[in-house]
């Protein structure tokens, strides 16, 4: 059985530019979570995946977008960056959307220019 | 909007003392976790507590959810330099499945 597994590990851009982060879901998964940690915090949600569509979203604007794709893996895009972009970006995975229990990935930690 | 409160923020003990972490808030959880995180990686689940009142233990941590599932704590007997690292507390809301709210963490150091 394999985990969730992020990529990149680490990533620097400058303001203005575009990321895509990627994870791929333990075996068996049909839920991704996306949450931001900046450093000295807890992780924030982001939003969630489940069978290819968005089931919720936390406070972050609209240039935060997702994709889950039919094999369960899936991105995180953020547009136009701003420096407190600038954080650890977690994905965890769950058996189904109302299952509380999530197995995190390492995370991508973005450091914004 | 659910928020929960970690104390204390940091903690630095010396090897083989007792520690407790609080996890309070005013919103009630259908569930609570906690999740150790070591520096470059994901958090851990360590337990779920379900029901109020209910006591898990895990070697020498326990882990208690309040009566009333709005707070519980962890508590570790005799920390080793391997207990070192962030504890999270994580409440799932009664209606959000598995979006989970997090406290801001503790930091904790056990000294050898």
């Amino acid at each position: 059985e394999t985990g969730v597994t992020q990529s990149p590990t680490h990533l620097i851009k400058t303001r203005g530019q575009q990321v895509t982060l990627r994870c791929s879901s333990q075996s068996g998964h049909n839920t991704v979570s996306w949450y931001q940690q900046a450093l000295g915090q807890g992780p924030q949600f982001i939003f969630q995946y489940y069978r290819e569509e968005e089931n919720g979203r936390g406070n972050f604007p609209p240039r935060f977008s997702g994709l889950q794709f039919p094999n369960y893996s899936s991105e995180l895009n953020v547009n136009a960056l701003e420096l407190d972009d600038s954080a650890l970006y977690l994905c965890a995975s769950s058996l189904e959307a109302n299952t509380g229990e999530l197995f995190f990935g390492e995370g991508s930690r973005l450091t914004v220019l | 909007t659910q928020l929960l409160e970690q104390s204390p923020q940091f903690l630095s003990i010396q090897e083989g003392e007792n520690l407790t972490v609080y996890c309070n808030s005013s919103s009630v959880f259908s569930s609570l976790q906690w999740y150790r995180q070591e520096p470059g990686e994901g958090p851990v689940l360590l337990v779920t507590v379900v029901t109020g009142g209910e006591v898990k233990k895990l070697k020498r941590l326990t882990f208690q959810f309040g009566d009333a599932r709005k707070d519980s704590s962890l508590h570790i007997t005799a920390a080793q330099p391997g207990d070192t690292g962030l504890y999270l507390c994580a409440g799932e809301g009664e209606t959000s499945g598995s979006r989970l709210t997090f406290g801001e963490g503790t930091q904790l150091t056990v000294n050898p």
